[in-house]
């Protein structure tokens, strides 16, 4: 059973804090890591997809890095705003390069 | 771009009916669509991945008797929950790839409630 695990579980900061976040995901047989932002009641959003060790993505105030030797990846938002708030959802492709395995998620909560 | 959507957005049936979830790709061809289930407080789980035009390839566990999917075009794929049950009842969301691409689309979700 492949385990795609995130930390934390949910996390609540002020408006203009920084924070980051773990997915941590098998090193073997590593071939890509999806992160998607979920806000309630929309459809979740491709933030990225890390293909190579060392990469390092950036969209605006987000951004993320990839270590596949040892298995995680961070995402990191800069100075948070309230409409950051969603849960960040990461996923491991397995078996083929399309069936992705899905952590729970890391639900962030940004108040003013 | 790469828009999905999903309907209906949310169903309240009774038990042992049938409903069906439709999934589409607004603007993209979508050669292989997904299905995943998620439970209170659980990651999304694949169901079934269906190409176009071809029979859907089912995950472990998952009934293909009970969760019919159909993907008769490049813009749309439905899931039939057949007889519904109680056990039934959680959160269904599509999501859509195009050929080559690395990245899945996701439609809003469709929320079951079986009584």
């Amino acid at each position: 059973i492949l385990n795609v695990e995130q930390s934390p579980q949910s996390l609540h900061v002020q408006e203009g804090d920084s924070t980051n976040f773990t997915c941590s995901f098998p090193s073997s047989n590593f071939y890509a890591l999806h992160w998607y932002r979920w806000e309630t009641a929309k459809s979740p959003e491709a933030l990225f997809v890390m293909t190579l060790n060392g990469d390092e993505k950036k969209k605006g105030r987000i951004s993320a890095t990839l270590n596949t030797k040892e298995g995680y990846s961070y995402l990191y938002i800069k100075g948070s705003q309230p409409e950051d708030s969603a849960t960040y959802l990461c996923a491991f492709p397995t078996g083929t390069a399309s069936k992705l395995t899905f952590g729970t998620g890391t639900r962030l909560q940004v108040t003013l | 771009g790469a828009v999905v959507s999903q309907h209906p957005s949310w169903v309240i049936c009774k038990s042992g009916t049938s409903v069906k979830i439709e999934c589409r790709s607004l603007d993209f061809q979508a050669t292989t669509m997904f299905w995943y289930r998620q439970f209170p407080k659980q990651s999304l789980m694949l169901m079934a991945t269906s190409n176009e035009g071809s029979k859907a390839t089912y995950e472990q566990g998952v009934e293909k008797d009970k969760f019919l999917i159909n993907h008769a075009s490049l813009t749309l794929s439905t899931l039939t929950v057949t007889s519904a049950h109680p056990e039934d009842s959680s959160f269904y969301i599509c999501s859509a790839e195009s050929s080559g691409e690395e990245t899945q689309y996701f439609g809003p979700g469709t929320r079951l409630l079986v009584l």
